[in-house]
């Protein structure tokens, strides 16, 4: 069974950092690709980075590009999202999200989410 | 960046009801796109891609069709765990960008 657990959410700043990470087990992690997707209080869903199996090919959505940098430790099977100058509309619930197996773009595997929120 | 818009935002009806929500991208997609369901409090979940393909396990009533700007997702038989929020999904290029979702809710 795939199982995604994003961990390292909470309470920071505005201009703050934190580091989201996401075990993943049931599945060869190396083999897919995986992003970030993130969903404001009561709001739609926001597709935020992605990087590919071997991290060679990373996408960042403009609203992050700069201050957020996605990355991943296949031996540990661990996928990080770095947040930089967090502002307050960084504000949602970050899922960690499996692509489909190489079908770039297909979200096919999500986590439970992890909350986020940026306030003085 | 390619914008996807949803109709209706929200729809009412009833259980055995056939419904169908309309998705339309700012410029053509192909058939590029995906539709998900979200329950309160929880993740999404992958219904179809590619415009028509069922997910495995995901029950037959639900189907998509369309190509190129204008999609449908329909369910056949409205079920009572059917009641969530649905939203397309484009991933045609970077960035991938989604519908602003439709709530399905009792009538």
């Amino acid at each position: 069974e795939v199982r995604l657990a994003e961990s390292g959410g909470g309470l920071v700043q505005p201009g703050g950092s934190l580091r989201l990470s996401c075990a993943a087990s049931g599945f060869t992690f190396s083999s897919f690709a995986m992003n970030w997707v993130r969903q404001a209080p009561g709001k739609g869903l926001e597709w935020v980075a992605d990087i590919s199996g071997s991290s060679g090919s990373i996408y960042y959505a403009d609203s992050v590009k700069g201050r957020f940098t996605i990355s991943r430790d296949n031996s540990k099977n661990t996928l990080y999202l770095q947040m930089d100058s967090l502002r307050a509309e960084d504000t949602a619930i970050y899922y960690c999200v499996r692509e489909q197996w190489r079908v770039s773009g297909v979200l096919d595997s999500w986590g439970q989410g992890t909350l986020v929120t940026v306030s003085s | 960046d390619i914008q996807m818009t949803q109709s209706p935002s929200t729809l009412s009806a009833s259980v055995g009801d056939r419904v169908t929500i309309t998705c339309r991208a700012s410029q053509s997609i192909s058939v590029w796109l995906a539709w998900y369901q979200q329950k309160p409090g929880k993740a999404p979940k992958l219904l179809i891609y590619k415009a028509s393909s069922l997910e495995t396990g995901v029950p037959s009533r639900f189907s998509g069709g369309g190509s190129g700007t204008e999609f449908t997702l329909t369910i056949s038989s409205l079920q009572p765990d059917d009641f969530a929020t649905y939203y397309c999904q484009h991933y045609n290029s970077y960035p991938w960008t989604f519908g602003q979702g439709t709530k399905v809710e009792i009538k």
